[in-house]
């Protein structure tokens, strides 16, 4: 597609279980990043990647949470052992290069994450 | 350190009326980006303009305007003629080599726009 593109839409888990949530960026752009949206709230910054590489990983709250980005494409973020306060949508951007200010970033439509 | 003020947590206008959602930010840097997106109800972000730190001039794109004012640190934004289809919340972000060039994100302003 032309946009970037999240899957699952919407999660639901029970506390204690794992999820892997996917990010296919747009065609062409090298970086990708991960966010995080709880209600009503801005975006928390949670990694970036460049190509493969993930120079800055110091939004991620926790040990829990890794990412991985193969192929300089898909990129999924994983939380292990999920807990009631990662009930939120994660949202996915990608932009043509680094470094980002200089571009624009452009985000898919989120996974909305229920822990029950 | 770097941030940006929202102010406006929520706006409620009538159809029609003008509306300015505004944005104050702050860097030690000379040089940083500004970004405006909107986020309709659907979720996805939609990128609406950047403007970097040497451009000062206001940009009309329809019935959207922006006045950035390096003086006051802000970077306003004014919807004209406002329609229904204009809800959604809006977020200003700034990009600066001080925060490795990520971008700090306000808490955005609910616009309402009531027909």
């Amino acid at each position: 597609g032309a946009g970037v593109s999240q899957s699952p839409s919407n999660k639901v888990t029970e506390k204690g279980k794992d999820v892997e949530l996917r990010c296919d960026p747009i065609s062409g752009h090298t970086a990708l990043y991960w966010y995080r949206q709880s209600l009503g709230q801005g975006l928390e910054f949670l990694i970036y990647f460049q190509g493969n590489s993930a120079p800055d990983k110091s939004g991620l709250p926790s040990d829990r949470f890794s990412a991985e980005r193969t192929g300089g494409s898909v990129s999924t973020l994983t939380i292990q052992r999920t807990q009631q306060e990662d009930s939120a949508v994660y949202l996915c951007a990608s932009s043509f290069s680094a470094p980002p200010s200089k571009n624009i970033q452009y985000f898919g439509a989120g996974t909305r994450l229920s822990v029950l | 350190a770097q941030k940006v003020t929202q102010a406006q947590t929520e706006i409620s206008v009538v159809e029609k009326e003008d509306v300015t959602l505004d944005c104050v930010y702050e860097t030690r840097d000379t040089t940083y980006y500004l970004f405006w997106y909107k986020q309709p109800p659907s979720g996805e972000l939609v990128f609406l303009i950047r403007r970097n730190s040497f451009d000062e001039q206001n940009e009309i794109s329809g019935r959207y305007s922006w006045n950035f004012q390096k003086s006051t640190s802000s970077f306003n934004f004014t919807i004209t003629a406002s329609q229904v289809v204009d809800s959604a919340v809006y977020f200003c972000a700034l990009s600066a080599m001080d925060s490795n060039y990520q971008l700090i994100w306000g808490a955005g302003t609910k616009l309402i726009i009531k027909p």
